[in-house]
């Protein structure tokens, strides 16, 4: 079993849709979650990160993170054209773990936003 | 400000031969973490550079090696190249000291992209 799983989709929405992206996480170490955005041929851009459980908002998007059940979101209101990438959660064990500084991906889900 | 910078952005090499790939970090960064992301897949974690010594490996051979410099760049070799190690090599770069957001929170750079034939 992965440490991270996501749902590789793809998933198809229209223009203006809100779009959830969702990884589950077998470590209980893991306290640390990011979600990265990767656009075809290019690096990782870092979207948003968050330590703790709860929401977190910045703009169009939402990270929600839910610690008892080992599960976080990415949820992507009014979504645009140019939010079609592949989205990545990732997770560290870092703030005293001996998992200082690496982190664990999910496979990834591929999002495509139709006009 | 420039992020981080990877060379070259493609290589094609045949089996067996050997492979180096460098990596500046962000400005202001001290650490430098690589990353393989095979086709389809998410990136996984080679190793890890603070202070010019290997803080922390993943689950890759001792084919895979890497040098970090007094500069904060950094290099990875690959020795005897195998089909499966065609993939797009990442490169990140973090604060490497203290805790919580300001040492996870990890930067990459645009990739290698190595095809080995």
């Amino acid at each position: 079993q992965k440490e991270v799983e996501q749902d590789p989709g793809p998933l198809s929405v229209p223009e203006g849709a809100i779009v959830s992206l969702n990884c589950t996480y077998s470590n209980s170490a893991f306290q640390y979650f990011m979600w990265y955005r990767q656009y075809s041929r290019k690096g990782p851009e870092l979207l948003m990160y968050t330590y703790s459980s709860g929401n977190k908002e910045d703009g169009r998007f939402t990270a929600q993170v839910d610690k008892s059940s080992k599960y976080i979101s990415l949820f992507i209101r009014d979504s645009q054209p140019s939010d079609s990438a592949t989205y990545l959660c990732a997770m560290s064990a870092n703030a005293g773990g001996t998992s200082y500084g690496k982190l664990t991906f999910g496979q990834g889900t591929i999002l495509t936003v139709h006009p | 400000d420039a992020g981080v910078t990877q060379s070259p952005t493609h290589l094609i090499k045949t089996r067996g031969q050997q492979v180096t790939l460098r990596c500046s970090p962000k400005s202001g960064h001290d650490t430098v973490s690589w990353y393989q992301q095979a086709l389809g897949q998410g990136p996984q974690f080679i190793f890890q550079y603070y202070e010019e010594e290997e803080r922390q490996r993943g689950n890759f051979p001792d084919r895979f090696s890497g040098h970090q410099f007094p500069n904060y760049s950094s290099e990875l070799n690959v020795n005897a190249l195998l089909l499966g190690d065609s993939a797009l090599y990442l490169c990140a770069s973090s604060l490497g000291s203290g805790f919580g957001p300001s040492t996870d929170t990890q930067y990459f750079g645009p990739g290698t992209r190595l095809t080995v034939l």
